[in-house]
């Protein structure tokens, strides 16, 4: 069955990095879009990036654009989120969920990984 | 950018129908889902395409799309179906994928 497992997450200081892994199984990444997802604490979904299956289309929501960099490893079958330049406002749960007909809708999501920007 | 509006909350008591709406500019021409989500817990996805529901998702669960509007209609709402409810669309014009703010249902 499809699983999502992300990682990475923890507490960094502002301006710092961290970098979040999803493992995929039950399908091969490089055959789907996927995309990052984020919830800061008592607020709504907000889209981060997501990477085509091809890998050659990549989109970025203007709030970490420059920061953020979207990448996939389709050996390991994982999708990965390199962010630099943290600031107190991307403390949020990230979910890497895995796109339908590109990214109309998303059909299995992770647990989540929170990450917390604080000094 | 392109924007999703959701009412903050909706009450209903269990057995009725509850409705909740997301709105956009020309939303009609844009394919919407519909996300789940309870305390704790993934969002889980119970609408895409507007209209279709997922294996899983009981048939009470059921969506529309036409003009600016698109509404999640919940018939016989259970107690279980107390959760927040997310809108989403994909913005052709930016490419970006886009989330309404969520609408908290209650059912008392």
């Amino acid at each position: 069955q499809v699983q999502l497992v992300e990682s990475g997450g923890g507490l960094v200081k502002p301006g710092g990095s961290l970098r979040l892994s999803c493992a995929a199984s039950g399908f091969t990444v490089s055959d789907s879009y996927m995309s990052w997802i984020r919830q800061a604490p008592g607020k709504g979904l907000a889209w981060v990036s997501y990477i085509s299956s091809r890998g050659s289309t990549i989109y970025y929501a203007d709030s970490v654009k420059g920061r953020f960099t979207i990448s996939r490893d389709n050996a390991k079958n994982s999708l990965y989120l390199q962010m630099n330049s943290l600031r107190v406002e991307d403390t949020a749960v990230y979910y890497c969920a895995r796109g339908v007909l590109g990214v109309h809708y998303f059909d299995f999501w992770g647990q989540g990984t929170l990450v917390t920007v604080s000094s | 950018s392109y924007k999703l509006t959701q009412p903050p909350s909706v009450s209903v008591s269990p057995g009725q129908t509850a409705t909740i709406f997301c709105s956009g500019d020309n939303l009609g021409d844009k394919f919407v889902s519909w996300y789940q989500q309870k305390p704790g817990q993934s969002p889980v996805l119970v609408i895409y395409q507007d209209a279709k529901r997922p294996s899983g998702i009981p048939a009470r669960f059921s969506g529309s799309n036409s003009g600016n509007t698109a509404p999640l209609t919940i018939s016989g709402t259970q107690v279980l179906d107390e959760a927040d409810y997310y809108c989403q669309a994909w913005d052709s014009s930016s490419s970006s994928v886009v989330f309404g703010g969520g609408t908290k249902l209650t059912v008392l």
